[in-house]
């Protein structure tokens, strides 16, 4: 089962506006990352968290971990329809290494 | 360069046949990792190989599944018997591993094997 968090599952958004989606783990993570997949696609790698309250931005898209390093997010401003798609965070336990993926934020847009 | 590469690309089998999938990653990548993604859900991983090394196979079900890196390059993972229960997308994966940094680092994904259990 997942052993990290993700909402909301789903995120229906005009195109333009902005949304954020969380990502948050019971324990202490080593680091966080992002991927994407799109409808029918594989995971593709978006970024790598490390650092307490590390924010890392490309081009709309920000993200966050936080200072406890338990939970992470991405921002998405603008929104494009070249956003949808489902966005996983990925994290990485730092007492065992173990790496789990949330369940996703799958996005919708609407022209 | 080239991705990772998997076949077959869909399998469709009746329950209790045999199944294996292969997965080719990308050259240089020490890191191997096969998935499991069911409809609506992330990855789970079932095993990791450090080169020719399963260094976390904890979540694998070694009752009726199996996986082998013999020369530390491409990985084949087996399931005998298949259940209705084992259809989903079988996801491979590699990365550059330790000495690209922290263990799983930026990861490389398969377009993956969906395979359907009948």
């Amino acid at each position: 089962g997942q052993q990290v968090m993700q909402i909301p599952q789903y995120q229906h958004v005009q195109e333009g506006e902005d949304f954020t989606t969380y990502c948050n783990s019971s324990t202490t993570l080593s680091n966080i990352q992002w991927y994407k997949q799109r409808p029918g696609g594989h995971p593709v790698f978006l970024i790598q968290l490390v650092k307490s309250g590390e924010v890392k931005k490309q081009k709309r898209l920000t993200f966050q971990f936080g200072e406890a390093k338990k939970n992470s997010s991405l921002h998405i401003t603008a929104t494009q329809t070249t956003d949808v798609g489902t966005y996983f965070c990925a994290g990485l336990r730092s007492n065992d290494y173990k790496l789990s993926f949330g369940a996703g934020t799958t996005v919708t847009v609407r022209a | 360069e080239a991705g990772v590469v998997q076949s077959p690309r869909y399998k469709i089998i009746e329950k209790k046949q045999p199944v294996a999938f292969w997965c080719n990653p990308i050259s240089g990548h020490n890191t191997l990792y096969w998935y499991l993604q069911n409809l609506g859900q992330g990855p789970e991983l079932l095993i990791r190989y450090e080169n020719e090394e399963a260094v976390d196979d904890s979540q694998l079900p070694k009752d009726r599944f199996s996986a082998e890196r013999l020369k530390g390059v491409d990985s084949t993972l087996k399931i005998q018997p298949a259940e209705l229960g084992d259809s989903a997308v079988y996801l491979c994966a590699s990365s550059l591993g330790i000495r690209g940094g922290a263990p799983y680092n930026e990861q490389f994904f398969g377009p993956g094997t969906r395979l359907t259990v009948l």
